[in-house]
């Protein structure tokens, strides 16, 4: 059982539609990011968040929105995607990485795999 | 450009075998570094970390640190099929633009345990 979870898990959606992926953390932590993993490629950073501010927006395209309400939850919004934006979608979160204890890491949730047709 | 390299491999070893994973690192800045499996359709979990230089223990895994020549590796004692996956390398240092560190990853190295 993971401490992140991600819903869904699985999506599928048409280029025109509007859809979100959610993410819930229940570590206690206070940062949270977004990565994507396209097939056989590697991590990509997206989105990065440290006490509920965005703190890192890695060049994405605007047609994904993120969202953080609160330390706990972490919402991509996504519209007019394009086929190529299909990929494993990954939630993180960890405590604060620049302070603390050098073991402190990002743990992942189990993804969210994001098919657009 | 803070970087991380990995061989993306894969690498073949036998049952039973020592297998060994590379990684190296542009950022004299890291401070602690850490080792990822993902097995095929899963996410990254962790296997372990270091921060110090020498060596460091964790049951059949090994990490070893070596800050001056920017090298991080992880031995796998006895490997078993079931280590099949992708490692990555992962470093922790400061992201500029925000003051906020993060982890940089590799690309990861396939391996492979044949029985």
């Amino acid at each position: 059982e993971t401490g992140v979870t991600q819903t869904p898990r699985h999506l599928v959606m048409g280029m025109t539609n509007k859809k979100s992926l959610k993410c819930e953390q229940h570590l206690g932590h206070n940062a949270m990011y977004w990565y994507k993993q396209s097939a056989k490629k590697p991590l990509e950073l997206m989105f990065v968040y440290n006490f509920k501010e965005q703190t890192e927006n890695n060049s994405v395209p605007s047609r994904f929105s993120p969202e953080c309400p609160n330390s706990s939850h972490l919402f991509l919004h996504l519209h007019t995607l394009q086929p190529e934006d299909s990929a494993l979608y990954l939630c993180a979160s960890s405590q604060d990485l620049t302070t603390g204890y050098s073991g402190n890491t990002i743990y992942f949730g189990e993804g969210s795999w994001l098919t657009v047709v | 450009q803070k970087e991380v390299e990995q061989n993306s491999g894969p690498l073949s070893v036998p049952e039973g075998a020592i297998a060994s994973l590379n990684c190296t690192y542009s950022d004299r800045g890291s401070q602690s570094f850490f080792w990822y499996r993902q097995y095929s359709g899963k996410s990254p979990e962790l296997i372990m970390f270091i921060y110090s230089n020498g060596d460091k223990e964790d049951g059949r895994f090994t990490a070893q640190l070596n800050k001056a020549s920017q090298y991080v590796s992880l031995l796998i004692r006895d490997s078993q099929p079931s280590d099949s996956a992708t490692y990555l390398c992962a470093v922790k240092g400061i992201v500029l633009n925000s003051g906020y560190s993060t982890l940089t990853f590799g690309k990861g190295t396939m391996l492979l345990v044949s029985p």
